[in-house]
């Protein structure tokens, strides 16, 4: 089951601050949050596994709520760099494959000077 | 650590060529690689999971003759798109984890697939 992302799209000024949502209608193993430039295969950020963690350090942090269920990407004092399109991807697991990434829609941020 | 190498990045072909596409894992052994396929200002969609040694699972919709994958070795998976068509252009991103569960993809650079 495919993960919500909200919003669709930001643009942002340097230095400001966006916060990106993830979530699922059910509990969820874990939440990655990756982000991928244009034309650029998606980059590891983070991954949440316990209700309630915090994880990440003073510009990109991350939450995942207690019952597992939404999960959200702090961006603060944005950077230029940090234009892209930030996906949140949930564990699924199946008998016959084990585990695998289900992609939100992504959003996309756009940080301008 | 924890490189996935992707290779060819872009291939542009004419309709009816099969085209290969291999995933390398680097510096580590990856017992399953991913396989995605993304459309422009799109998500990643999950084709298929490829176990080394088995056959790989396809997700509801992927046609398993269409997209034949082999993961002959702990380091390496192929995705053959065979008798491709212009509707099968688009972006192919392989990825790995170092093992199952609760870890970090690590992607390929994708490669950029046009069919003629």
């Amino acid at each position: 089951q495919q993960p919500v992302q909200s919003p669709q799209a930001v643009i942002l000024r340097e230095g400001e601050d966006a916060v990106i949502n993830c979530s699922s209608s059910k509990a969820l193993y874990s939440v990655h949050w990756y982000r991928q430039k244009h034309g650029e295969a998606p980059v590891f950020l983070m991954i949440l596994l316990k209700g309630g963690e915090q994880k990440g350090h003073e510009k990109i942090s991350a939450s995942f709520n207690e019952k597992k269920q939404q999960s959200s990407l702090y961006l603060t004092a944005s950077q230029l760099s940090y234009s892209g399109t930030y996906f949140c991807g949930t564990e699924k697991w199946d008998s016959n494959s084990g585990y695998a990434l289900n992609f939100g829609k992504g959003t996309s941020l756009l940080v301008t000077p | 650590g924890a490189v996935v190498s992707q290779h060819p990045s872009r291939v542009i072909c004419k309709s009816g060529t099969s085209v290969k596409i291999e995933c390398r894992s680097l510096d580590f052994q990856a017992t399953t690689m991913f396989w995605y396929r993304q459309f422009p200002k799109k998500s990643l969609m999950l084709m298929a999971t490829s176990n080394e040694g088995s056959k790989a699972t396809y997700e509801q919709g992927v046609e398993k003759d269409k997209f034949l994958i082999n993961h002959a070795s702990l380091t390496l998976s192929t995705l053959t798109v065979t008798s491709a068509h212009p509707e099968d252009s688009s972006f192919y991103i392989c990825s790995a984890s170092l093992k199952q569960g609760n870890q970090p993809q690590h992607f390929g650079d994708g490669t950029r697939l046009s069919i003629l």
